[in-house]
Parts: structure tokens; C-alpha cells; sequence
């Protein structure tokens, strides 16, 4: 159980255009979804927590209006890039928990790969 | 809000050595430590998690202790095989800021043969 799937596994688009990766519980209802990002040899860095039917919560120093989140589902949270550019190339993943069942406990989707050129 | 930090940022050691990875927490509040081991390109992998109730947990080759008043866990994982050679991030989670969990920065793990 606790399958999450993410989708595109990997993407590469242009600069100035917007890009959206969808994530998905599978077998359980998420009521919260996290979006992380990853650099090269970096750490997972937290970007926003995503509640079904309300606004995300972005971290310190993620611009709401680039990384835009919507999670009108129990079972699907969209990060949407809007206007990339190649500095937002990264590995994308998100997490999803059913805080009732699992607790703390989140479970990762595959991960996104985008490159912007 | 929380921070991790996670020591050493690189290990090497010889099969079948013991590998020891720490890490430190600054909220008080959180009371959820999972590990994750993560190979490139892929998805984190829950390896081992311990709750605040708890100050030890193993799970074969694997273990993990707390201590709650240090604010300190680490993981240790013993007879090191080949296979265990990837990147290992800590983490920290509680029950306010919804329940975020916030990583450490990781350790890179080789296991010679």
C-alpha cells in the first residue's frame, strides 16, 4: 500500500514556457502533499505543503507565483513552472500522507526530472 | 522552524564494517525520525523510522537510536555489503508546520569490496 506515482518522469521544455507535473496517490487519500526539490549532490529541500481544498504553504524563498500548486483532489497535487528558465532545472518530487492513517509517515512519487533549454 | 544537520557528508568504509551516520535536530516539538536511502536518479527509500516514544530500533542490519533530550539520532547499519553504497538523508517531522518533514543534508556512502 501507500503508492504514490508522479508524472512525467522526465521533461524538457523551453525557456519561458510552463511546465506541469502531477502527482498522485494511488491507493490511499492524501490529505497533504509535499513538493520537494532536489540539486545535483544536494539535499531534498522542502518547497511548499499542499492541503486538499485550501492554499499551499510555500517555504521561505519559493515565489508562489513561479511554482504554482493545486491540490483539488485527495488524490492529485499539480506543480505547474511557469515561465522556466534554465536555473529551474532540478529533480522535482513530491510526497503524499494521510496524516489519520500513516502519521508522519509520506510516501514519494518517482520524481520529475526537468530541463529547461 | 526545523533544522537538520547531518554528519559526515561522506563515508567510506570496508565490507563488512559498521557505518554510523548522525544527525541533530532543533525542534523540540518534532517527534517523528525517519532514514531514508536514496540511489541516483530514484525516489527516496524509508529504510528505518523511530518515533519520539522510543530511543532504539533495529531492523536487521539496521538500527536507529534517539536521544530526545540531545536532540540527536543516528543510524547505524553493521556488516556493510556493497549494495548499501548510496546517499542516506535523515529527517525530521512533527506535528505542527502540517506535519513537514525537513531532511538533512545527506551522506554519501561507499562500501569498498
Amino acid at each position: 500500500g501507500a503508492v504514490v506515482s508522479q508524472h512525467p518522469s522526465w521533461v524538457i521544455c523551453k525557456s519561458g514556457t510552463s511546465v506541469k507535473i502531477e502527482c498522485r496517490s494511488l491507493d490511499f487519500q492524501a490529505t497533504t502533499m509535499f513538493w520537494y526539490r532536489q540539486f545535483p549532490k544536494q539535499s531534498l529541500m522542502l518547497m511548499a505543503t499542499s492541503n486538499e481544498g485550501s492554499k499551499a504553504t510555500y517555504e521561505q524563498g519559493v515565489e508562489k507565483d513561479k511554482f504554482l500548486i493545486n491540490h483539488a483532489s485527495l488524490t492529485l497535487s499539480t506543480l505547474t513552472v511557469t515561465s522556466a528558465h534554465p536555473e529551474d532545472s532540478s529533480f522535482y518530487i513530491c510526497s503524499a500522507a494521510d496524516i489519520q492513517l500513516h502519521g508522519n509517515t509520506i510516501y514519494f512519487g518517482e520524481g520529475s526530472w526537468l530541463t529547461v533549454v | 522552524g526545523e533544522n537538520v544537520e547531518q554528519h559526515p557528508s561522506t563515508l567510506s568504509v570496508q565490507e563488512g564494517d559498521s557505518a554510523v551516520i548522525k544527525c541533530t535536530y532543533s525542534d523540540s516539538a518534532s517527534n517523528y525520525f525517519p532514514w531514508y536511502k536514496q540511489e541516483l536518479g530514484k525516489r527516496p527509500q524509508l529504510i528505518i523510522d523511530i518515533r519520539s516514544n522510543v530511543g532504539e530500533k533495529k531492523d536487521q542490519r539496521i538500527a536507529v537510536t534517539l536521544n530526545k533530550t540531545a536532540k540527536h539520532f543516528s543510524l547505524h547499519i553493521t556488516e556493510t555489503q556493497p549494495e548499501d553504497s548510496a546517499v542516506y538523508f535523515c529527517a525530521a517531522s512533527g506535528n505542527t508546520g502540517g506535519f513537514k518533514t525537513i531532511f538533512g543534508a545527506g551522506t554519501r556512502l561507499f562500501v569498498k569490496a
